[in-house]
């Protein structure tokens, strides 16, 4: 089993330049999330989905789109990257709202913005 | 809404002694409590979840946590420490009777020294 997949797994960019961060999972699983991880921040919820066609911001959204047409695909933009966004991030998914099953990480795209 | 703290940055164990990797919980409906590892440039790996009545909660790698309602803490725990536990802890928390996002605390990276 595939599992969640990111791509890329590393990705540098210029100040102001935009490019979208790919998370597809096979398990069939309803909500799907991602977050960003910074030193001494722990991971931080940028935006989540509980289905195809709902998305929802996290704690930490500004700067991030994301749209969820389908159930497997999850993807996040940046639309002007800037250095603050330079992190770790991860993309996350499980079985439905409601339910107590845990999530499944992706490996990470480790993102530079110069 | 729910929130979780890790009061410790860093906890050095010796090998072959126990561990505790200590956390408390806030969510104002009853807790989705969970445990998760992170490797050096790896995802998180899920540990172990609290099971509504289990006070002792049995996961992987011999870890276990125990769970204290009165105390809204939920205290990651191994009886004898291994150097290749050395690794990034993170406590998470969600609560399904609100938004049913999953917040994390900002991680505790446990040192077991040989």
């Amino acid at each position: 089993n595939a599992g969640v997949t990111q791509t890329p797994k590393f990705q540098v960019l210029k100040t102001g330049q935009s490019m979208t961060l790919q998370c597809a999972q096979d398990m069939n699983h309803e909500y799907m999330s991602w977050y960003r991880q910074d030193p001494g921040m722990g991971l931080r919820l940028i935006h989540y989905s509980v289905g195809a066609g709902i998305t929802d911001q996290g704690e930490v959204p500004n700067g991030y789109n994301v749209s969820r047409s389908t159930t497997e695909d999850f993807p996040l933009r940046l639309l002007s990257a800037a250095p603050s966004q330079t992190s770790v991030y991860f993309c996350a998914s499980r079985l439905k709202r409601g339910w107590n099953t845990e999530a499944f990480f992706g490996q990470g795209t480790r993102l530079t913005v110069v | 809404a729910q929130s979780v703290a890790q009061p410790e940055d860093q906890v050095n164990v010796a090998e072959g002694n126990p561990l505790t990797v200590k956390c408390t919980y806030s969510v104002s409906g009853n807790p989705y409590l969970f445990w998760y590892v992170q490797y050096p440039n790896r995802g998180l790996q899920f540990l172990l979840k609290y099971i509504t009545g289990d006070n002792l909660v049995k996961g992987s790698y011999g870890f276990e946590a125990e769970f204290n309602k009165s105390q809204t803490s939920f205290h990651l725990k191994k009886p004898s420490a291994l150097v290749s536990d050395s690794a990034l802890y993170f406590c998470a928390v969600r609560d399904p009777d609100r938004d049913d996002k999953i917040i994390f605390g900002k991680g505790t990276r446990l040192h077991i020294l040989p």
